[in-house]
């Protein structure tokens, strides 16, 4: 079947440290990879995605590159803000349904 | 644009009584989505709907929930009666047909006591 397995959080940093988030996928054939995020008190927002493999996406500084060796989709960023803290959730949408299959969510709070 | 709105932001209930969760999509978004996040867990579908159509309910958990979308637009999500393991932070989204992307709502909060 189809799932995804993130890193456990919660997550700390400092401002301007290196962020990686793991996420490892398991689906049959071909899915679209997305990472979504959710700030305090507000819905899930479309970070970026991928939809074929070695697809890099990236917005806001945040990238992820799909690689179908691996089955991963990791999110990294070279140096995070205050703001980015949120919940960070990947997820994957296989090519021949609508549903969305989440991660658990990583949590992260960047400190000055 | 407005967002896909959903309310209450919050609902604390007892055991035994009835919610009714609402979600307004994206104006002309015929995609309608349900999804549950239960405490700590992933985000899990719940259903889809196509205007007014269920597409897919094979995440609904049991018949104590009923979701509608009378007339294509709105959809409710009924809860009766609620149970313990029932709370959670439930999302709506929607999309255009043939896109990618769904946008999520904030999400209702149920706290079933």
């Amino acid at each position: 079947g189809n799932s995804v397995t993130q890193m456990e959080g919660p997550v700390t940093l400092s401002e301007e440290a290196f962020l990686t988030i793991n996420c490892t996928y398991t689906a049959t054939g071909y899915p679209s990879l997305f990472w979504y995020v959710q700030y305090p008190g507000e819905g899930l927002q479309l970070l970026l995605k991928a939809t074929k493999a070695d697809d890099k996406g990236s917005n806001k500084g945040f990238e992820a590159t799909y690689r179908k060796e691996t089955t991963s989709f990791h999110l990294e960023k070279g140096s995070v803000q205050v703001s980015d803290s949120a919940v960070y959730f990947c997820a994957l949408r296989h090519n021949t349904g609508n549903q969305f299959y989440f991660g658990t969510g990583t949590s992260l709070t960047v400190i000055p | 644009e407005a967002g896909v709105t959903q309310f209450p932001s919050h609902s604390v209930i007892e055991k035994g009584q009835t919610v009714t969760l609402r979600c307004d999509p994206i104006s002309g978004h015929d995609n309608l989505y349900w999804y549950r996040r239960v405490m700590g867990k992933e985000i899990k579908f719940l259903l889809h709907f196509v205007k007014e159509s269920k597409q897919d309910e094979s995440g609904m958990p049991n018949n104590r929930f009923l979701a509608e979308r009378t007339g294509g637009t709105y959809s409710t999500l009924k809860v009766q009666p609620a149970e313990l393991e029932d709370s959670g932070v439930y999302f709506c989204a929607s999309s255009q047909t043939g896109k990618n992307i769904q946008y999520f709502g904030a999400g209702t909060r149920l706290s079933v006591l």
